[in-house]
């Protein structure tokens, strides 16, 4: 299995921040990533798919980059709703890995 | 619009079997560059992988469960139905069935999620 890192594990910010969240894949899978939002008792939300495209309806501020190994997520200027907990995805070998998450908390 | 809901038991005691159905809509799962996907989460935990069938029957379960896991899809009811045998008290968690749609050139990623359903494992 490829597994996934995500740093940090926890993430404590304040709204109007820039934060960055990364991912680490133990093999290259080329830029088959997706990122994915959880809160509290609902299922997650996709983000970004293929590292950086942003999946429809998804607010601008949220952008992705990287290939091969290293991803990150970007949040351009952190608001409210964003609080939340953030996993990567690998799609480029079965089984479709997920990352640790990452929680972003309010400062 | 796309809606899955997973439906099932909530409670099963140790070594029976599971059986999960995912019931979707606004899609059909014989068209080409879709699939359906279940997924876990333990509670506080993060999400696991578990299984997944694709438009041309085409299955993929995780190494670690599966000789415990059987996916199988029903076309005409639009229906996915997950086994798991011989459940244990860690398989407590959240299960989720989604949709995985190919976007061009960039591969299978899930778009679409049940609200998932709490199966808790215990005597």
């Amino acid at each position: 299995d490829i597994q996934l890192t995500q740093s940090p594990s926890f993430l404590s910010a304040s709204v109007g921040d820039r934060v960055t969240i990364t991912c680490r894949a133990s093999q290259d899978i080329n830029s088959y990533l997706a990122w994915y939002q959880q809160k509290p008792g609902k299922a997650p939300k996709l983000l970004i798919y293929a590292a950086s495209a942003l999946q429809s309806g998804v607010p601008s501020r949220f952008s992705g980059s990287g290939s091969g190994t290293d991803f990150t997520l970007t949040i351009s200027s952190l608001q409210p709703e964003d609080f939340a907990t953030y996993y990567c995805q690998q799609v480029n070998n079965y089984p479709f890995t997920f990352g640790p998450g990452t929680k972003l908390i309010i400062k | 619009q796309i809606t899955l809901k997973e439906s099932g038991p909530t409670l099963v005691k140790p070594t029976q079997t599971l059986t999960l159905t995912c019931t979707f809509s606004g899609f059909s799962l014989s068209n080409s560059g879709v699939g359906v996907g279940w997924i876990r989460q333990p509670p506080g935990k993060a999400l696991e992988w578990l299984a997944l069938i694709y438009w041309n029957d085409d299955k993929h379960s995780s190494p670690s469960l599966k000789s415990r896991l059987t996916i199988t899809k029903d076309t005409s009811k639009n229906q996915v139905v997950l086994t798991m045998t011989n459940m244990d008290p860690v398989d407590t968690a959240t299960y989720y069935c989604a949709r995985l749609f190919y976007y061009d050139s960039s591969g299978y990623y899930v778009d679409y999620w049940g609200q998932g359903t709490l199966v808790t494992v215990s005597s």
